[in-house]
């Protein structure tokens, strides 16, 4: 089972470029990178998805070092709207039973 | 397009009582998955389906039931409901179970059991 560790909570302000990163030193070889957003009163929501180097999208950029056993999520000019828990997962989900652990706590401040 | 609907939205239960999740799909997933989220946590997988037909326990899967009789729709019983079901439900469909096959969520259903 690949587990995942990550930072609890993280502040930051508007604007600002906002970094989270998540260890995954177990990590099997087909195993891709997800990382998923979640708002209050609503479902996790499917951010940005890698394997390798860098993955970039109109919401995110994941960066993917080449040993793999870590991700780092980065959110550009993030505004208010963006405070919700950051879920990171690797791994198969039947193989796997994915876990969504606790994720991290982002909070954007004015 | 509806994506992952969940019906009802919310329920308040006595202890001892019984209800049905309704989960459906509109996006011809194969997999889908129910999970429960408690206040503060993240998200545990109570049980999940491979296909039409087929069932498997998640990491929590005891005092539930499920069944996936067609492929659009995955159903969560409560037999007898206890207080420690409170939680809000959300179910979730995937193409496939490899990591690169994204879940995509419903919006929940909150249960209160009293």
């Amino acid at each position: 089972l690949a587990k995942t560790t990550q930072p609890i909570s993280m502040d930051s302000y508007e604007g600002q470029e906002v970094n989270i990163t998540c260890s995954h030193n177990n990590i099997a070889t087909n195993d891709y990178i997800t990382w998923y957003q979640q708002f209050p009163s609503q479902g996790p929501r499917f951010i940005i998805q890698g394997y390798k180097t860098k993955v970039t999208n109109e919401v995110a950029s994941l960066f993917i070092p080449a040993d793999r056993k870590s991700s780092t999520l980065s959110l550009p000019r993030v505004s208010l709207s963006d405070t919700a828990v950051y879920y990171c997962l690797v791994g198969e989900h039947a193989r796997d039973k994915i876990i969504f652990g606790k994720g991290t706590r982002l909070h954007i401040l004015p | 397009n509806a994506g992952v609907t969940q019906t009802p939205k919310f329920r308040v239960l006595k202890t001892g009582q019984s209800m049905t999740l309704l989960c459906a799909q509109d996006m011809n997933h194969e997999y889908m998955y129910w999970y429960r989220q408690d206040p503060g946590m993240g998200l545990r997988l109570i049980h999940y389906s491979v296909g039409e037909g087929t069932t498997a326990k998640g990491e929590v899967p005891d005092g539930y039931n499920v069944s996936r009789l067609k492929k659009q729709n995955f159903l969560l019983g409560l037999e007898s409901a206890a207080p420690s079901q409170t939680s809000v439900y959300f179910c979730a469909s995937s193409p496939g179970g490899g990591s690169n096959q994204p879940q995509h969520f419903g919006d929940g259903t909150r249960l209160s059991i009293l």
